[in-house]
């Protein structure tokens, strides 16, 4: 059956480390992979798209990471900061059809 | 530009009534999609449309219509409101499919 899934529901790090989030996907075969961050009542905001034939990307703090053999893409955030504290969704799209991961609750400590 | 806008942000209903939730975009996007949201399910695809006139199925389709009469609004209809759509749902729409999706803030649904 087809599968998204986010490595953890929770992951706490400390200020100015790098977080690792790791998105996994079986049984798609996804053209680009999204992620988005969303915070509590609110939705989801839009950060990086990556395209199948893209290794790596890269917005300011943030890297993502797509890895077709392994069916992974991991999303980095480096020198974290307590405003980096949200959930992030991995999204992959099927077709017309998006799928999003479970999420990922990250909780960055001053 | 006001982006994706929904309302209501807050409905109650009892099991058997019928509503609609709004949906509505000013940035001549043609990809609009609705989304419900559920504690450890993740967003979840109800419907989408690539365009006016144009609607198609996601995955959790059932209890729910919609119809897309303009670029700008993609109403999505509950029917016969059942305690299972009790959830939080989301507007999203984005220029193409596959482009970056924004995303409403979203109607919080209670069905007793």
């Amino acid at each position: 059956s087809q599968k998204i899934e986010q490595n953890s529901e929770a992951l706490n790090i400390q200020e100015g480390k790098t977080a690792t989030l790791t998105c996994n996907y079986t049984n798609y075969s996804p053209a680009y992979l999204q992620w988005y961050r969303q915070d509590p009542g609110r939705g989801p905001v839009f950060l990086l798209l990556i395209r199948e034939n893209e290794k790596e990307k890269r917005k300011e703090r943030l890297k993502v990471t797509f890895d077709t053999t392994l069916k992974q893409s991991l999303f980095h955030i480096t020198a974290s900061q307590p405003a980096d504290s949200a959930t992030y969704l991995c999204a992959l799209a099927d077709g017309q059809n998006f799928v999003f991961g479970p999420g990922t609750r990250l909780s960055v400590l001053p | 530009n006001a982006g994706v806008t929904q309302t209501p942000k807050f409905q109650v209903l009892k099991t058997g009534q019928s509503m609609t939730l709004q949906c509505a975009q000013d940035m001549n996007h043609e990809y609009m999609s609705w989304y419900r949201q559920d504690p450890g399910m993740g967003l979840r695809l109800i419907h989408y449309s690539v365009g006016a006139g144009i609607t198609d199925q996601g995955e959790v389709p059932n209890g729910y219509n919609v119809s897309r009469s303009t670029t700008e609004d993609f109403p999505l209809r509950l029917l016969l409101a059942a305690p299972s759509q009790t959830s939080v749902y989301f507007c999203a729409s984005s220029l193409i499919a596959g482009h970056e999706q924004y995303f409403g803030p979203g109607t919080r649904l209670t069905v007793t």
